[in-house]
């Protein structure tokens, strides 16, 4: 199976502060990759797939990168509304994998 | 609007079984992958498996912990999908969601959950 980590796996940062989460893959996955943000006690949604694509309704200072091993979820200008926890997960294999989980908090 | 709606969740004793059902709207059913996704509580998401659309065969994936317990099924007709847990484990508590795979089969859209408590 592939193993996915994410780091940091919690942070603080405050509004209007540019936030980088790392995934890594355990093996290649090309750009089989998604990234969900979920508040507490509500459904997951989907904010990136295919790695960088931008899940329709989602604002744009939410971006993704990377292929193969290593990717970023960067916020650009961190709002209020983003104080949640986001996971990857990767979609290149079965079984599909979610990494742990990085929570983002109010510092 | 896609709707995706899960029912069955429950108490239930370690060993029993329980059925979930996924119903689903707003969209073409029998064109969609559709998976379940768990999370324990206070834990992280746990992919659980799916079942491809019948134009691929409507064949299945699971994760290994719960390969050989849980089935999933799908009735195209009725746009619904079903989770099977059979021999379940007090580690299968969890909150079960239903969602559709999109294109690149990872979930896009998610139902609103149902908790299955499993415990004696």
């Amino acid at each position: 199976d592939i193993q996915m980590t994410q780091s940091p796996s919690a942070m603080s940062a405050s509004v209007g502060d540019r936030v980088t989460i790392t995934c890594r893959a355990s093996q290649g996955i090309s750009n089989y990759l998604a990234w969900f943000q979920q508040k507490p006690g509500k459904v997951p949604k989907r904010l990136i797939y295919a790695a960088s694509s931008l899940q329709s309704g989602v604002p744009s200072r939410f971006s993704g990168s990377g292929s193969g091993t290593e990717f970023t979820l960067t916020i650009s200008s961190l709002q209020p509304e983003d104080f949640a926890t986001y996971y990857c997960l990767q979609h290149n294999s079965y079984p599909f994998t979610f990494g742990p989980g990085t929570k983002v908090d109010i510092k | 609007e896609v709707q995706l709606v899960e029912s069955g969740g429950g108490l239930v004793q370690p060993g029993r079984s329980l059925r979930l059902s996924c119903t689903s709207s707003g969209f073409t059913f029998g064109d969609y992958a559709m998976s379940w996704v768990r999370q324990a509580p206070g834990k992280g998401l746990e992919w659980v498996g799916f079942i491809r659309s019948k134009a691929y065969g409507g064949t299945t994936e699971y994760a290994a912990s719960v390969k050989g317990r849980f089935t999933i099924s799908r009735d195209d007709s009725k746009s619904i999908a079903y989770l099977q847990m059979n021999s379940l484990k007090t580690e299968d508590t969890a909150v079960y969601y239903c969602s559709r795979a999109g294109e690149l089969l990872d979930p896009d859209y998610w139902g609103q959950g149902t908790l299955v408590t499993v415990s004696s």
